[in-house]
């Protein structure tokens, strides 16, 4: 059974700094892994996808990375600011799940100013 | 990107009443979407999957009499929760996938519903 696993639960750091977030999955036989970010009572939007033939994907500040081999994916945020504190949520689609997502439990980010 | 939105986006209602929740893929046509459940401080469930034009299919736990979900058009789902009760308030939350493959899933904003 697939698993997600999301490293730390939560995360306060001061503004400008450099950080990481991790995940790490169970079934090296993924098909994509997805980033989202979610505000408090907000929906989720859709940071990166990272395809699982590729290493990684970037988007601004934001860098996704995959090792597919260790089960790993980071997030990598440069240069933080207080508008990034949010829940960082990854997940996995399976091969053989009809494409549906296995998420993690999420990574509560705090940005202090 | 795609947008996906939800209507309402808050909702009151007496236990024992019915509510229905609505999804809609806004600038492209979705032959899937799912309905996540999530509740405070924790990670999304899945409760179903919704094909276009025929019978969405339920996970484990889910029931299926009491979430009703249509998926009539190919950007429309709905999710009808009936005979309401407290333990139903949640946070519900759709999302559409995006073909073609890798088959990004696009979120609506969610629906809070509390059941008094």
């Amino acid at each position: 059974k697939q698993e997600v696993t999301q490293i730390p639960a939560a995360l306060s750091v001061p503004e400008g700094e450099n950080l990481v977030l991790n995940c790490s999955f169970t079934d090296s036989a993924i098909y994509n892994l997805q980033w989202f970010r979610q505000d408090p009572g907000k929906g989720l939007t859709s940071l990166l996808l990272i395809q699982s033939s590729q290493r990684e994907q970037t988007s601004g500040r934001l860098n996704a990375s995959l090792d597919k081999s260790s089960g790993r994916s980071t997030l990598y945020i440069a240069a933080s600011q207080p508008g990034d504190s949010a829940t960082y949520l990854c997940a996995a689609v399976l091969m053989d799940s009809n494409y549906q997502l296995i998420w993690g439990a999420g990574t509560k980010l705090i940005i202090k100013p | 990107g795609a947008v996906v939105s939800q209507h309402p986006s808050r909702v009151i209602c007496k236990s024992g009443t019915s509510v229905k929740i609505e999804c809609r893929s806004l600038d492209f046509q979705a032959t899937t979407m799912f309905w996540y459940r999530q509740f405070p401080k924790q990670s999304l469930m899945l409760m179903a999957t919704s094909n276009e034009g025929s019978k969405a299919t339920y996970e484990q736990g889910v029931e299926k009499d009491k979430f009703l979900i249509n998926h009539a058009s190919l950007t429309l789902s709905t999710l009808t929760v009936t005979s309401a009760h407290p333990e139903d308030s949640s946070f519900y939350i759709c999302s559409a996938r995006v073909p073609p493959l890798p088959y990004e899933q696009y979120f609506g904003p969610g629906t809070r519903l509390t059941v008094t």
